[in-house]
């Protein structure tokens, strides 16, 4: 089955505490981003990678880190948690139109 | 920064009845448009896109896009209780191939 998955799907962690969630899609799509989904502020982008080792800025960038070591993994990293990025996090992954595919979603509380 | 504008809602249709989304965008050279549909706790999933102006039908949705006016639509017909979800509004903004700009969607409740 075509999908994205993300693991975990619920965290709750504390301030400061390094964290990774991971994303992989098998679609062999080359473009995959991740975006957080706050209430009143939609879906706002992070980061993005249009390839392999190719990443970029989104509009809320600051926290948070991404690797793109490989085409079907695309994790996201919060060297350090704070509480203004509680947050619904999706990863999604498109291949050469616009149309996103989204993963589950992961519920992230900092404490 | 550009912005894509939603009422937040709720919008409460009975079943069987039109709903009428609408969504507006503040760059004049957006080109494509998408809706997406959400249900609570889960993630988004397309419904449908359009990029040239006019009406685009698909089953018993239909986009609209007015790009003088800068507003896109989504009519829902024949509304059923499982279509209660929040609609959102995505756009592709001039000069932004690799990005989507959401709107913060509008809630849909459809009653029996």
């Amino acid at each position: 089955e075509a999908q994205v998955t993300q693991n975990p799907r619920y965290l709750i962690t504390v301030t400061g505490k390094k964290l990774t969630v991971t994303c992989s899609q098998n679609m062999n799509h080359e473009y995959m981003s991740w975006y957080r989904q706050d209430p009143g502020l939609g879906l706002r982008q992070i980061y993005y990678s249009m390839n392999v080792e190719v990443t970029d800025k989104g509009d809320v960038p600051e926290g948070y880190k991404v690797s793109r070591k490989e085409k079907r993994n695309f994790p996201l990293i919060l060297e350090s948690p704070s509480p203004n990025q509680t947050s619904l996090y999706f990863c999604a992954s498109r291949d050469r139109g616009l149309q996103l595919d989204f993963g589950p979603g992961t519920r992230l509380t900092v404490t | 920064q550009k912005e894509v504008e939603q009422n937040s809602g709720p919008l409460s249709v009975p079943e069987g009845a039109i709903a009428s989304l609408n969504c507006t965008y503040s760059d004049r050279g957006s080109q494509s448009f998408f809706w997406y549909r959400q249900y609570s706790g889960k993630s988004p999933e397309l419904i449908m896109f359009i990029y040239s102006n006019g009406d685009k039908e698909d089953g018993r949705f239909t986009a609209q896009l007015n790009k003088a006016s800068q507003y896109v639509s989504l009519l829902i017909r024949d509304s059923q209780p499982s279509d209660s979800a929040t609609y959102l509004c995505a756009v592709n903004p001039s000069g932004g191939y690799n990005k989507l700009i959401f709107g913060a969607g509008t809630r849909l409740a459809v009653h029996p």
